[in-house]
């Protein structure tokens, strides 16, 4: 149990071009999803808390206009990285948890590499 | 704000040996604490979690530590195997429902 499906697993695009990514909770109902940006061989940075159906709380110095997070419903959450430049480019991770006293579940990321 | 930290950063041990990981957390108002194993371009996957009421939890070969007095908590791997090689994060929060903050990770080989 306790599946996050992440999708795409790997994106190549040119610069100014947007990138969306989805993240799902497959066998149970995320009230919280969360968004980590991970450099490589880095810890992972929390980029923002989604709760469905309200906007997200992003962490200091991420930029809510650049990074736009959805969570349209209790299964899904999107990042939307706008105009994405080189420097964007990075491992981007989603964790989702249920209500209740439980723990974090982690997708398996997306690699993002702009040209 | 939060800061855990995590040693060591690289551990290489022999198959069969033990591997301990240590973290220090500063927020004293922590207690929940999960452990979290990444494989290569693999996302992290919960291992083991303690929260702040329970002293020690095992599960299996892995074990995980908590003295709260020192803030501090270690994930112990006994008879370790090959396919234990992987970065360990731990992680400390103020309860499951609240944010997370990593540690640095610690690269983990275990030599066959």
């Amino acid at each position: 149990g306790a599946v996050v499906s992440q999708h795409p697993s790997r994106v190549i695009c040119k610069s100014g071009t947007s990138v969306k990514i989805e993240c799902r909770s497959l066998d149970f109902q995320a009230t919280t999803m969360f968004w980590y940006r991970q450099f490589p061989k880095k810890s992972l940075m929390l980029m923002a808390t989604s709760n469905e159906g309200s906007k997200a709380t992003y962490e200091q110095g991420v930029e809510k206009d650049k990074f736009l997070i959805n969570h349209a419903s209790l299964t899904l959450s999107t990042l939307t990285v706008t105009s994405a430049h080189p420097e964007d480019s990075s491992f981007y991770i989603c964790s989702a948890r249920a209500t209740g006293d439980q723990p974090q579940h982690f997708g398996d990321g997306t690699r993002l590499s702009i040209l | 704000g939060e800061n855990v930290e995590q040693h060591p950063s690289t551990l290489s041990v022999q198959e069969g040996d033990s591997a301990v990981i240590k973290c220090t957390y500063s927020d004293s108002a922590s207690n929940y604490f999960p452990w979290y194993k990444q494989e290569l371009g693999k996302g992290p996957q919960l291992i083991i979690d303690i929260r702040s009421n329970v002293g020690e939890k095992k599960d299996q070969r892995i074990a995980v530590t908590l003295n709260k007095t020192a803030k501090h908590f270690s994930l112990h791997i006994t008879e370790t195997q090959p396919e234990d090689s992987a970065v360990y994060f731990c992680a400390a929060s103020r309860d499951s429902s609240y944010k997370l903050i990593f540690g640095s990770g610690t690269r983990l080989l275990v030599r066959p």
